[in-house]
Order: structure tokens, then sequence, then C-alpha cells
């Protein structure tokens, strides 16, 4: 099945205490990218990769890292967590063909930072 | 700046009644416009889009009509069902190799039975 998996689905952490959350795709897609989503602002892009070694920052960057070593994978690093950074953040890879574009999201990680 | 403006923030519709949502964009540079169903506890799945050059789509229930010279589009859910209800997110992507979406901020639906 076509899918991106995010892991952790939850997670509660403490301030300043590194985490890593970590997004796979089995689609082969090149473009991947990062959202937070929260109440009244939408989702919001972190940071995105249009390929392979390819990294840039989206709307919201403060505070997070990425990499891209691999096709498939693409963690999101939060070297220092703070209390402003609970959220609920998305993976998702970008489509193309058949007349359609979009992006295949993954199921979510709901961040708490205490 | 909100590039694409969406509304309502919350609809509240009975069942098999329509429902629709609004959105109004500023930048003629956008060539794609979708939109996305989110269900709790789950990630955004696109919906359905449409491109410019066209001013209605249709796919079973759900429709999109675009009116390029006024920059809007929205979003129109006949005949609508409690499991329609959702978050529902309009968005527009420039032309090109640009994979960038810019999101209005979401619609909560929902259909009373």
């Amino acid at each position: 099945e076509a899918q991106v998996t995010q892991n952790p689905r939850y997670l509660i952490t403490v301030t300043g205490k590194k985490l890593t959350v970590t997004c796979s795709q089995n689609m082969n897609h090149e473009y991947m990218s990062w959202y937070r989503q929260d109440p009244g602002l939408g989702l919001r892009q972190i940071y995105y990769s249009m390929n392979v070694e390819v990294t840039d920052k989206g709307d919201v960057p403060e505070g997070y890292k990425v990499s891209r070593k691999e096709k498939r994978n693409f963690p999101l690093i939060l070297e220092s967590p703070s209390p402003n950074q609970t959220s609920l953040y998305f993976c998702a890879s970008s489509f193309s063909g058949q007349g359609k574009r979009g992006y295949t999201f993954g199921s979510g990680t709901r961040l708490t930072v205490v | 700046q909100q590039q694409v403006k969406q509304s309502p923030q919350s609809l509240i519709v009975q069942k098999g009644g329509i429902s629709i949502i609004n959105c109004a964009y500023e930048n003629t540079a956008f060539d794609y416009f979708p939109w996305y169903q989110q269900f709790p506890g789950k990630g955004p799945a696109l919906l359905i889009a449409i491109r410019p050059d066209v001013s209605e789509k249709k796919e079973g229930r759900f429709t999109i009509s675009f009116n390029k010279s006024a920059k809007q589009f929205s979003l129109h859910i006949m005949d609508s069902q409690p499991g329609d209800s959702a978050t529902y997110f309009c968005a527009a992507q420039p032309g090109g190799n640009n994979r960038k979406l810019i999101w209005g901020l979401g619609t909560s639906l929902a259909v009373n039975p």
C-alpha cells in the first residue's frame, strides 16, 4: 500500500530534550515536506526537500532541522524542544501524474513539550 | 499575509443539504487548486482539484466551481452526509516545478443526521 509512515504517533517530552520524528514513504516521491497544524493557523510548512541532499526552509523553520540522506526518509529533528513547539506534525510527499498532483500525508505526530 | 482566504471557518448543515465552502486567492501565478479533506486523527487527503482553464469540475457529490476573473473558487458538497463531517482545506499551487501549496485556514464541517 502506498503510504507515508510517521513515528511516533504521540510523544510527550520535556523542554530541551532532543527528539526526532521519523517519516518514510514507499512511493519513490522526490518531494517531501513537514507541516505543523495548530488550531486557527491551518497547515504551516516547516521544511521541504526537493530530492536527496536538497532541503530548504518553509514558512516556520525556526527550532527545527531536517535531513534527506535517502529518498524514502525525511526525519524532523528538534534539537532543543520548547513548549511553543507543542503541535500536530504531518509529513507529506508529493505526487504528480495522470493529470493530478497533490500530497500524500502521514497520519500525524502529536507532540507535547512540557 | 494570507494568500488564500477561506470561509466560513465552520459550517453546520443538515443531512441532505448542500455544503458550500469558499476560497479567494490573490496570486495569478497559481495554476492548480486542490481541496483536501481531513478527518479527526488523520492527515489531509486530496479530495478534488481544478485547473483555471475550466470553470467547474465534478466528482460524485463534490463539485468545484472556479471563477478566474474574480479569483475565487468554491467547493460544493451535494446531498451532504454525516460521513462528510470533516475539516476541508482549499489550496493553491504555482505552475512549473514549484510544489509548494498555499493553504487556506480550513473549514470545519458538521453534517447533522
